[in-house]
Order: structure tokens, then sequence, then C-alpha cells
């Protein structure tokens, strides 16, 4: 069964510094993808940013930069110009592409300070 | 677009009552799952579909029960309720095309006393 490791204690960013999140996987397949999710106090997970094992370039969505190093198997995320509403739990999620199961990572806590 | 319904938002059962968690989508996805998250925890993922009348366990199958009869409904049981099952449940779906697009749900918080 694949494995998402998220071994981060509770990061502290300083608003507008760029913070990054720690993700590394274990698995066998040869295609998969990796999501990042961010769930707020309120409890909703919103997606941030995905990467598929063969997509040459490292993905971006506004902010939101995965640092993906597949031979270490390694999926960083960056967040540029931190907010205060960036505040949440972050979810490293691995996706099996058969039948789309996701493995989620036990996440980490962002506290933005102002 | 609705996208993911679920209900109700919050529930208090009782050990060794049931009762069912509503989900729906109004998106004609395919696929949809069930997922419960522990309190600091990464979600969990109970059951799946990927289809009408097709259903599947995912790792953490025991003590539910699944059916999916239309595309747009994915109701998950809940027999004998147990204090382990406190938990807060997720439902989502995702189109067949391509990695990415999954909908959540807002979720269920359940106790179980």
């Amino acid at each position: 069964a694949q494995k998402i490791t998220q071994t981060q204690p509770g990061m502290f960013v300083q608003e507008k510094e760029a913070v990054t999140l720690d993700c590394t996987y274990d698995t066998s397949d040869p295609s998969y993808g990796l999501f990042w999710y961010k769930q707020p106090s309120s409890g909703e997970m919103i997606f941030l940013i995905y990467q598929g094992s063969y997509d040459q370039q490292n993905a971006t969505e506004g902010r939101y930069s995965l640092n993906f190093q597949k031979a270490r198997k390694s999926a960083n995320l960056v967040i540029s110009a931190s907010q205060l509403g960036d505040s949440a739990m972050y979810f490293c999620v691995y996706d099996t592409g058969a039948n789309s199961k996701l493995t989620f990572g036990k996440g980490i806590t962002l506290s933005v300070r102002p | 677009n609705a996208g993911v319904t679920q209900t109700p938002k919050f529930r208090i059962l009782k050990i060794g009552q049931s009762m069912t968690l509503q989900c729906a989508q109004d998106m004609n996805h395919n696929y949809m799952y069930w997922y419960r998250q522990d309190p600091g925890m990464g979600l969990k993922l109970i059951y799946y579909s990927v289809g009408a009348g097709i259903t599947d366990k995912g790792e953490v199958p025991n003590g539910y029960n699944v059916s999916r009869s239309t595309t747009e409904d994915f109701p998950l049981r809940l027999e004998l309720a147990a204090p382990s099952q406190t938990s807060v449940y997720f439902c989502a779906s995702k189109t067949r095309q391509g990695n990415y697009g999954y909908t959540f749900g807002s979720g269920t918080r359940l106790t179980v006393v």
C-alpha cells in the first residue's frame, strides 16, 4: 500500500513570507498523482494543486507551487507570500489512478503570524 | 451547481443505533467515495463506487455498508453504532476523466455516545 509521510510538527510563518511544507511518499506504481488539500478550521477540503507522476514541469497554481522530486519521492508544497487566511491544516494526498483512491498524509498545521 | 451535498451535517447517535448518511452529487460523476476523518488525522477511505451498481471496500469498511443504485446518490449505512465510529465523514466524487477534480462534500460530524 502507498504511504504518505508528513513529519513536520506545527509550522509557523510570518505574513508575506514563503513557507515549504514537506511530503514524502512510498510507491512502486509507475503512474500516480499527488495532491495538496487545505482544510481550514471550518472543516471543508479545498483543492490546492495537483502533480502527475509523468508531468515534466512542477505544478503551479497562483501562490502555490509543488516542488516535485520524483527520484527522491518527495512533493513539497511551497506557499509564497503567506496570508493570514493560509492558516489551516494541509494534507499531502496520493492518488493511485486505478479507481482513483486517495491516501492522505496525517497533515501539517500551518499558522501565519501577522 | 450544488456539487456534493451531504446530510445531515451533525448527528449524535446512541451505541447500537443505526443511521444512514446521505450523499448526492449533481455533476454526473462516475466515481464516488466515503472517507472518515478522526481528530488530528487525514482522511481514510471507507467505501467507494466507480458507477451505479458497483461498490468496493476501502481501508476501513468494518461497521459500514453502502449502495449505489443511481449515479447521483451514494448513501453510507452505519449498523450498530459504536464509539469508535465517532468521526467526521466526507463524501467525494470525481469524473472518470483525468486524475484531478475531486469534489468533497462539507462533511457530517457524527458522535456516538
